[in-house]
């Protein structure tokens, strides 16, 4: 089976930086993803992570540890539209997404 | 920037009648997929097609879905006979190629309501 284990929720103030974690214990491992998700609206890509290491792209960095089944993504310069729901994601087979309920972020002035 | 499109945004259906989802996926994308999101919860896969079959499908995707990619441009998900708990947002996506080294582009999704 797959399963993925992210916070439900957490608030940060703007500004600030924020780390969302992530777990996984999935079949297989071909890649982890993770997506931002307004409500009412559909995920986005924000970052792909398939090596162990951080991956840094402007505001966003994600990072990933094979052996351990985690990743974390972490925000910096917090702005009010970042408040959405991020998504964690596993390829565990040949090419579909595996994804976590996901951590719904509040960020507050 | 090229983008993913669905129609309808909404559907409102009775239960036991046969909807049909539309998608126009990126047009230099090779694979395609659809993904529900019941509210609330988790984004969850239902089938990919590449190559005009069905390349994965997941356990959700049982004998009242199907799919058809019916001319160069749209791809559709079939429900044969809703149910209740069909209700949910059903996003198309599409990817140039496979997932690991790249990524799925979502559309805006479909609102299925079944009453």
């Amino acid at each position: 089976g797959q399963n993925i284990d992210q916070p439900t929720e957490m608030t940060a103030t703007e500004g600030a930086i924020v780390q969302i974690n992530c777990t996984y214990q999935t079949s297989g491992f071909n890649g982890l993803f993770w997506y931002q998700q307004h409500a009412g609206e559909a995920p986005t890509f924000l970052s792909y992570n398939v090596l162990d290491g951080l991956e840094e792209k402007g505001r966003f960095s994600s990072f990933l540890s094979r052996s351990k089944g985690y990743s974390y993504l972490l925000l910096k310069e917090l702005q009010m539209k970042d408040s959405a729901s991020y998504l964690c994601a596993v390829i565990p087979g040949a090419n579909n997404l595996f994804f976590g309920t996901g951590t719904r972020l509040t960020v507050i002035p | 920037e090229p983008e993913v499109t669905q129609t309808p945004s909404h559907q409102v259906t009775q239960m036991g009648q046969e909807v049909i989802l539309r998608c126009v996926p990126i047009s230099n994308h090779l694979y395609f997929y659809w993904y529900r999101q019941i509210l609330g919860q988790k984004v969850e896969f239902l089938v990919s097609f590449y190559n005009n079959e069905i390349s994965e499908k997941s356990e959700i995707f049982d004998d009242q879905f199907s799919v058809e990619r019916p001319d160069g441009s749209n791809f559709t998900l079939k429900i044969r006979s809703t149910k209740l708990e069909d209700s949910a947002m059903y996003f198309c996506a599409s990817s140039e190629g496979f997932l690991a080294g790249g990524h799925l582009d979502f559309g805006p999704g479909t609102r299925l309501l079944v009453l």
